[in-house]
């Protein structure tokens, strides 16, 4: 299947800092790329949907300013966590759409984010 | 009601069993029907996929549809300890955002 990569595979930065993940395409372009955080033991939420060259779109409830994403290109999202809290501590993970197999969707490992 | 559910277990079954997981869905418009397997601290792996009703089989997985009752089904034969994982169904409309179950965790007991 496709490959999605995700850098960094975890992270710890202190508290109101910003930290930057990067999503990438290795082998397609992705036209779309999904943002999801997932806490322990629960289900994947949607964050925001990235179209390449244009804003993100945002889910209900997801501060659009407090997690920035850029799509500047057809093999690249990055989602920005701004001023980070201990509350943003979570596994964050990036899939991408691959128009070529039906818009099947692949994801990334993953990343996990720990703010102290 | 929600759109996709689906029984988050836990469920353990020993090694060499069938194991049968399930969801259903509410929107009769989803056209494709994922599986997705995730291990712990990991993410989602595409495990196989549907087109419409009917059954597709891979290996030891076998995937089935019925969309008039709106049942999905995900068979593993032969279960082994390396299939422990959690099991996330995803209707999908083809276009769009995946619609995520909540997840069945699946423990083979060797």
């Amino acid at each position: 299947g496709a490959v999605v990569s995700q850098h960094p595979s975890w992270v710890i930065c202190k508290s109101g800092t910003s930290v930057k993940i990067e999503c990438r395409s290795l082998d397609f372009q992705a036209t779309t790329m999904f943002w999801y955080r997932q806490f322990p033991k629960q289900s994947l939420m949607l964050m925001a949907t990235s179209n390449e060259g244009s804003k993100a779109t945002y889910e209900q409830g997801v501060e659009k300013d407090k997690f920035l994403i850029n799509h500047a290109s057809l093999t690249l999202s990055t989602l920005t966590v701004t001023s980070a809290h201990p509350e943003d501590s979570s596994f964050y993970i990036c899939s991408a759409s691959v128009a070529a197999s039906g818009n099947t969707i692949y994801f990334g490992e993953g990343s996990w984010l720990t703010v102290v | 009601q929600k759109e996709v559910e689906q029984d988050p277990g836990p469920l353990s079954v020993p090694e060499g069993a069938i194991v049968s997981l399930n969801c259903t869905y509410s929107n009769s418009a989803f056209q494709y029907f994922m599986w997705y397997r995730q291990y712990s601290r990991k993410g989602p792996e595409l495990l196989m996929y549907t087109y419409s009703s009917g059954n597709k089989e891979d290996g030891r997985f076998t995937a089935q549809v019925d969309k008039s009752s709106k049942y999905i089904s995900l068979f593993i034969r032969d279960s082994q300890p390396s299939d422990s994982a959690t099991y996330l169904c995803a209707p999908y409309f083809g276009n769009e955002k995946l619609t995520f179950g909540t997840g069945t965790r699946l423990t083979i007991i060797p």
